[in-house]
């Protein structure tokens, strides 16, 4: 069975500053992986995804993920946070055998910017 | 463009009655999910559906049943709602594609008092 660990509940940044949430993923062969993040009282938005080639994906708001195969790892980061980045978090993965294109959500981490 | 709606947004509901959630989308997904989102444990999938007609069930199904009668609806029942029911539900949809990513609606705030 596909599975995702957050092992963060919620990581601090000042502004400016790099952020990094991190992703841990389990699944029967090579991954398809996502991240999502939800700003209160909002649904799910897409940021970027993984699906083959190079390993560092950059997706919306200037977010970027480095997939990193040895460690099945898929960490989103940002050079420079902003307050603005405040929110909930979320990692997903897909295995490439499964059915329906059913995703795996990890519990979320909630990113807190501070000035 | 309405993407995924959700109706109703806020509903309360006392233990025994019943309901059902309405998820329309006009994106002409083949593919549907039903997810609850509860503090700490994420987002669990309670049922999908991969075409018109079709249900199954996904890692939290009990209390709840589903059904697709046209392609872009997919509507989650409770028979009879429990305290354990209250959370946050989500409908997405998607293409199929496995590397298509999943459109989310605004979210479903459900209180079983």
């Amino acid at each position: 069975a596909q599975s995702v660990a957050q092992p963060e509940d919620q990581v601090n940044v000042a502004e400016g500053n790099p952020l990094t949430v991190k992703c841990t993923y389990s699944v029967s062969g090579n991954p398809y992986l996502f991240w999502y993040v939800q700003y209160p009282n909002r649904g799910l938005q897409f940021l970027l995804k993984y699906i083959t080639g190079d390993n560092l994906v950059k997706g919306s708001y200037g977010f970027e993920a480095e997939f990193n195969k040895s460690q099945t790892s898929f960490h989103l980061k940002k050079p420079s946070a902003l307050v603005s980045d405040s929110a909930l978090y979320f990692c997903a993965v897909r295995d490439r055998t499964g059915t329906a294109s059913k995703l795996t959500f990890g519990t979320g981490t909630r990113l807190q910017v501070t000035l | 463009n309405a993407g995924v709606t959700q109706t109703p947004k806020f509903r309360v509901l006392k233990t025994g009655q019943s309901m059902t959630l309405l998820c329309a989308q006009d994106m002409n997904h083949e593919y549907m999910y039903w997810y609850r989102q509860d503090p700490g444990m994420g987002l669990r999938l309670i049922h999908y559906s991969v075409g018109e007609g079709t249900t199954a069930k996904g890692e939290v199904p009990d209390g709840y049943n589903v059904s697709r009668l046209k392609k872009q609806n997919f509507l989650l029942g409770l028979e009879s709602a429990a305290p354990s029911q209250t959370s946050v539900y989500f409908c997405a949809s998607t293409s199929g594609s496995y590397t298509g990513e999943l459109f989310f609606g605004e979210g479903s705030r459900l209180t079983v008092l």
